[in-house]
């Protein structure tokens, strides 16, 4: 199984400023058939579904705010929110779909 | 717009079986380019994949190693719906229950149902 770890377990950003949560995979996620990363952000809100934010590493899902970002490649990748609002509060989850089973991040809490 | 619309019980005893439906509105369970899933969330786990079904010419099924030997997920074409059900369940089974939606295309679940507390005890 493909372990995920996420770091800090929180964090706390003042309005405006930027919050970078981190991910690690255990082994690459990198399919280089299609050259893609297979990762996904979520972002979950209490009593909420997550809700995706980012796949393939980088690529926002409609509707997302641009202040949401994705990056990395391989094993190690950054979910960055260039300048925090009050509504970022939230968890956020790294998840690969590279393998089953589907793994996800312990999650970071972000708070202001 | 899909919608995942969940319902279940609440409370299973101890040794029962967990059942969850998952009715789909805005898409069909048997389309080409979609994936359904079961997760489940809670404090002890976190976020858990618990499996998935999809139709490419006839049904296939994925299951998490760790429920392997006590889940079913069945498609239901007649009721556009997709149901879990997990056997002889334990007090470690308690959680919130998610069907989720991958679309062919991008690889991440990108439409959640609202989630099912399932409370095991007796």
């Amino acid at each position: 199984d493909i372990v995920m770890t996420q770091s800090p377990d929180s964090l706390a950003v003042s309005l405006g400023e930027r919050a970078t949560i981190n991910c690690k995979s255990s082994q690459s996620v990198f399919y280089s058939s299609n050259n893609k990363n297979f990762l996904a952000w979520y972002q979950q809100k209490p009593g909420q579904p997550p809700k995706l934010l980012i796949y393939w590493a980088s690529t926002r899902e409609s509707g997302v705010p641009d202040r949401f970002s994705g990056s990395g490649s391989g094993t190690d990748f950054t979910l960055t929110i260039s300048t925090l609002q009050a509504e970022d509060v939230a968890v956020y989850y790294c998840q690969q779909y590279y393998s089953t089973p589907l793994t996800f991040g312990g999650g970071t809490k972000v708070e202001i | 717009q899909v919608q995942l619309q969940q319902s279940g019980p609440g409370l299973v005893k101890p040794l029962q079986t967990l059942s969850v439906t998952c009715v789909i509105s805005g898409d069909s369970v048997s389309s080409n380019s979609v994936i359904w899933n079961w997760i489940r969330q809670s404090p002890s786990r976190g976020l858990e994949w618990l499996g998935r079904t999809y139709y490419k010419s006839k049904w296939y099924t994925d299951y998490a190693a760790s429920v392997k030997s006590r889940i079913t997920i069945n498609p239901d074409t007649s009721k556009n719906q997709v149901a879990l059900q997990l056997n002889s369940v334990t007090p470690e089974d308690t959680a919130v229950y998610y069907c989720g939606r991958v679309v062919a295309g991008n690889g991440a679940f990108d439409s959640w149902g609202l989630g099912t507390l399932v409370t095991v005890s007796s």
